[in-house]
């Protein structure tokens, strides 16, 4: 099974500043296809997940463009570059290209 | 609109049967697997199987096969996540969700059902 991994699993940020937020897979999440199925979703705290970035680096419908995916094979990078109040809640990256598919472990995003 | 509705919260006591629901909406029902999603108290996302409503064809986690059976009735766009003996440890919320068959992302989620099991 893959294994994802996060770091780091609590991240206090200022308002208007950048965040980031690293996933590791324990194997390479390039399909036979050619594909990346490695996404990112975020929680707020009380609601369902919410889709916000899907294959590393395409943003979901109506996700705002101050968040941005990157990265290849194993290791993957979400960005918020000016975080807003909003954003506060957890992020989880999940890997789809292998079954059975899995989350990482969550990374609580707060503001100092 | 796509929309996934699910069923209410329930209360249940350890040993008693549970089969929650999630009711998809505006879209093909049968072209789109559903994937279960449980949240532990504290704890992360965990996935733990889905089906294909077209045919039923069902995906298990290891850490969830034979605990719980997923099913689905396309006549009524409706898809289940049953457990026949509940535990303490079954409490949780769980979500369901539909993948994208191309993207492979989870696109559209249900509002989530609260299981809570206790004597």
């Amino acid at each position: 099974d893959i294994v994802m991994t996060q770091a780091p699993l609590s991240s206090p940020v200022t308002l208007g500043q950048p965040a980031s937020i690293s996933c590791r897979s324990s194997q390479s999440l390039v399909h036979s296809n050619g594909n990346t199925y490695l996404s990112w979703l975020q929680q707020r705290p009380g609601q369902p997940p919410r889709l916000l970035i899907y294959k590393i680096s395409n943003r979901f419908s109506g996700v705002p463009d101050r968040f941005s995916g990157s990265g290849a094979g194993t290791d993957f990078t979400l960005k918020i570059s000016r975080v807003e109040a909003e954003d506060v809640g957890v992020y989880y990256c999940m890997q789809a290209t292998q079954l059975p598919y899995s989350f990482g472990q969550g990374t609580k995003l707060e503001i100092k | 609109e796509v929309q996934l509705v699910q069923s209410g919260a329930e209360v249940k006591k350890p040993g008693e049967s549970l089969k929650i629901s999630c009711k998809g909406s505006g879209y093909s029902f049968t072209t789109y697997w559903i994937v279960w999603v449980r949240r532990m108290p504290g704890k992360g996302l965990e996935w733990m199987g889905m089906i294909y409503p077209g045919d039923s064809d069902t995906r298990y986690s290891p850490s969830f096969q034979g605990q719980v059976t997923i099913s689905a009735d396309k006549s009524i766009t409706t898809a289940y996540l049953q457990w026949s003996s509940l535990k303490a440890s079954d409490t949780a919320m769980y979500y369901c969700a539909r993948l994208d068959g191309y993207n492979y992302a989870l696109d559209y989620w249900g509002q989530g059902t609260l299981v809570t099991v206790s004597s």
